[in-house]
């Protein structure tokens, strides 16, 4: 099963600025993903970002907001850019990867720990 | 549409209640679910899903596809189930669409 870090824990930035979020995996993985939870809110699928190939944006979301980097398959970074306050929210990356109890067929998602950011 | 619902925001229940938390789901597929949890500063986790048709913890959940809907249950609540739970569906594309969550709290 996959373990996955991000970085930062947690932040709190001025708006205007960006900020750039780390998630190492410690296996190689084809899709790794970033979603997003806004307080009391569920978590919103940002993207979908592939190793070689340019991440896919859900709607609502578009990539001079949020670029994505996949450089290598156990690693991705993404950029929350010009920062507001409605931008404050924890991000959370996410793999899917054989489990403890899956088989070879079944994969379940795994997440980091997320990165709190609050925007002033 | 791809859509996962839990109507009840917060859910409390006493001690050796049971518990059964509610999703439905809309996708025009063969639909994949699952549970996952997040207890007090912990990250998300997997609980269970319905292919594999286990009770983890105490808790199942059955697909039912004529109600589209994938209850989460559990005979005896204990207060370590505390925690917020999500549903969520899998699609065609890996993606994972979750459910705005609902938090239980379990009274002593």
């Amino acid at each position: 099963s996959a373990v996955i870090s991000q970085k930062p824990s947690r932040d709190i930035c001025q708006r205007g600025t960006s900020l750039t979020i780390q998630c190492q995996v410690d296996s190689q993985v084809t899709m790794m993903f970033w979603y997003r939870q806004q307080p009391g809110q569920s978590l919103t699928l940002i993207a979908t970002a592939n190793q070689g190939s340019e991440a896919t944006y859900e709607s609502g979301f578009v990539i001079d907001k949020f670029p994505i980097s996949r450089p290598n398959l156990t690693f991705s970074t993404l950029t929350v850019s010009n920062m507001s306050p409605e931008d404050s929210s924890i991000y959370l990356c996410s793999v899917r990867d054989r489990g403890r109890r899956s088989n070879i067929m079944n994969t379940e998602a795994f997440f980091g720990q997320g990165t709190r950011l609050t925007v002033v | 549409a791809q859509r996962v619902t839990q109507p009840e925001k917060l859910l409390s229940v006493f001690k050796g209640a049971p518990v059964e938390l509610k999703c439905n789901y809309s996708y025009s597929g063969s639909p994949e679910l699952f549970w996952y949890v997040q207890y007090s500063r912990q990250r998300l986790q997997l609980l269970l899903r319905h292919i594999s048709r286990e009770s983890i913890k105490g808790f199942t959940a059955d697909l039912n596809k004529g109600e589209t809907s994938f209850h989460l249950k559990k005979p005896f609540a204990q207060e370590e189930d505390s925690a917020m739970y999500y549903c969520a569906l899998r699609t065609s594309y890996d993606k994972v669409i979750f459910g705005p969550g609902t938090s239980l709290s379990v009274i002593p």
